[in-house]
């Protein structure tokens, strides 16, 4: 079946570096790219999205980029704090609303 | 605070028996999405309900059920219920249809013993 596919489960980073999460995807119908960051005993929250007409998206310290061809997506986090750690999701969406999540990925961030 | 509200909190029942989780989503937002997590799952999508009707489904079994009633509110029912039903259940909503931003609730914990 569908599938997404997240790398790596898990991250560890000194405090003020980057961090990249990358994601693939399979079902060709997916045309909406969301990312939520998970903490402990919490809902996800989103934190940013990407849509299939658009190759790069910045938020500050967080951007997002897709490249459709390969059905790839990745998460960058740059300078890191100590409050991004947290489980991170990917997502792939089709134009008829089927939700598919990555497994996540537990990023530890050491101060 | 995502502006979703889900009930209970907390849910401990035994294998056999049938609960029901509610979920109330944000002002204005016409669609609402469950989903289920556990350890070894993760997030798997259930269903989503927009304005009262059946939007799409994902791997929910038939021994699970979930309804949007004319106030947008959303129930899920899960009849006899097992030992791997116990996880965490998430509503998420949003304004409308296809690729909108979803907010989520704080989640059920659902012990089934």
């Amino acid at each position: 079946g569908e599938n997404v596919e997240q790398h790596p489960s898990t991250l560890s980073v000194q405090e003020g570096d980057s961090a990249v999460i990358k994601c693939t995807y399979s079902d060709s119908a997916s045309n909406y790219f969301p990312w939520y960051k998970q903490e402990l005993g919490k809902g996800p929250q989103l934190i940013i999205d990407i849509r299939s007409n658009v190759g790069e998206k910045k938020d500050q310290r967080i951007a997002v980029t897709l490249n459709k061809t390969a059905k790839h997506f990745s998460l960058h986090i740059t300078e890191t704090q100590p409050e991004d750690s947290a489980v991170y999701f990917c997502a792939a969406i089709t134009y008829y609303d089927k939700v598919i999540f990555g497994p996540g990925t537990s990023l530890s961030v050491i101060p | 605070d995502s502006g979703v509200t889900q009930t209970p909190k907390h849910l401990i029942t035994a294998t056999g028996q049938r609960v029901t989780l509610r979920c109330s989503p944000r002002s204005g937002d016409l669609s609402v999405y469950w989903y289920q997590q556990s350890l070894d799952q993760g997030l798997q999508f259930l269903i989503q309900y927009y304005n009262g009707e059946e939007r799409a489904k994902g791997n929910i079994l038939e021994r699970f059920s979930a309804q949007q009633f004319p106030d947008l509110h959303s129930e899920l029912n899960l009849s006899s219920l097992e030992l791997g039903d116990s996880a965490l259940y998430f509503c998420a909503s949003s304004a409308g249809l296809t690729g909108g931003e979803q907010y989520f609730g704080p989640g059920t914990r659902l012990t089934v013993t």
